[in-house]
């Protein structure tokens, strides 16, 4: 059972270039997430899926587009990456509200130089 | 957005000793929820706590919900070098969405053999 996989681990980027890291749970969840983890910032929200065909902005959405493509998967784009968007990006997965437990992937190091 | 604080930010210790962190915020929370992350992985869900007053052990860990519910604190008891990483608390906003989860900042958790 690989939970929540994510693709790629690391990545280094030049500004303004563009990238999309994926996102895959196999445990049949509704709700999906990706969060980014800053230094001395914890983790922040960046945009939600709270169930197939919907998505939602969470308290850092700007610069980055997501996509539900399905059941299981939901992918993260940064259309024109900036350096202020290196960090660690995390995908997450629950069955359904917040009680439920919440599954996080491996996290995808992202560098924009 | 509410805010979670965590205390303290750092904690180093000798093993077999004991030890609490918290999380306090003047905002109410349906759930609160603790995490740990060791490093080059995603948070792991530990617990999570619902009533306030709520107390919850884990083999060491005790984990209590204020009666509140505005804050919690996590115990160890005799401390291991295994429990070494970043404690999370993470909480989830009361008459909110069901989908967000507000993230304190983390306590990083030392424990010298």
């Amino acid at each position: 059972n690989a939970g929540v996989t994510q693709t790629p681990k690391f990545q280094v980027l030049k500004t303004g270039q563009s990238m999309t890291l994926q996102c895959a749970q196999d445990m049949n969840h509704n709700s999906m997430y990706w969060y980014r983890q800053d230094p001395g910032m914890g983790l922040r929200l960046i945009y939600y899926s709270a169930s197939e065909g919907t998505t939602d902005k969470g308290e850092v959405p700007n610069g980055y587009n997501v996509s539900r493509l399905n059941k299981r998967e939901f992918s993260l784009r940064l259309e024109s990456a900036a350096p202020s968007q290196t960090s660690v990006y995390f995908c997450a997965s629950t069955l359904g509200k917040l009680r439920n437990t919440i599954y996080f992937g491996e996290g995808s190091w992202l560098t924009v130089v | 957005t509410q805010l979670l604080e965590q205390s303290p930010q750092f904690l180093s210790i000798q093993e077999g000793e004991n030890l609490t962190v918290y999380c306090n915020s003047s905002s109410v929370f349906s759930s609160l929820q603790w995490y740990r992350q060791e490093p080059g992985e995603g948070p792991v869900l530990l617990v999570t706590v619902v009533t306030g007053g709520e107390v919850k052990k884990l083999k060491r860990l005790t984990f209590q919900f204020g009666d509140a519910r505005k804050d919690s604190s996590l115990h160890i008891t005799a401390a291991q070098p295994g429990d070494t990483g970043l404690y999370l608390c993470a909480g989830e906003e009361s008459g909110g969405s069901n989908y967000k989860l507000t993230f304190g900042k983390g306590t990083l958790l030392t424990v010298n053999p």
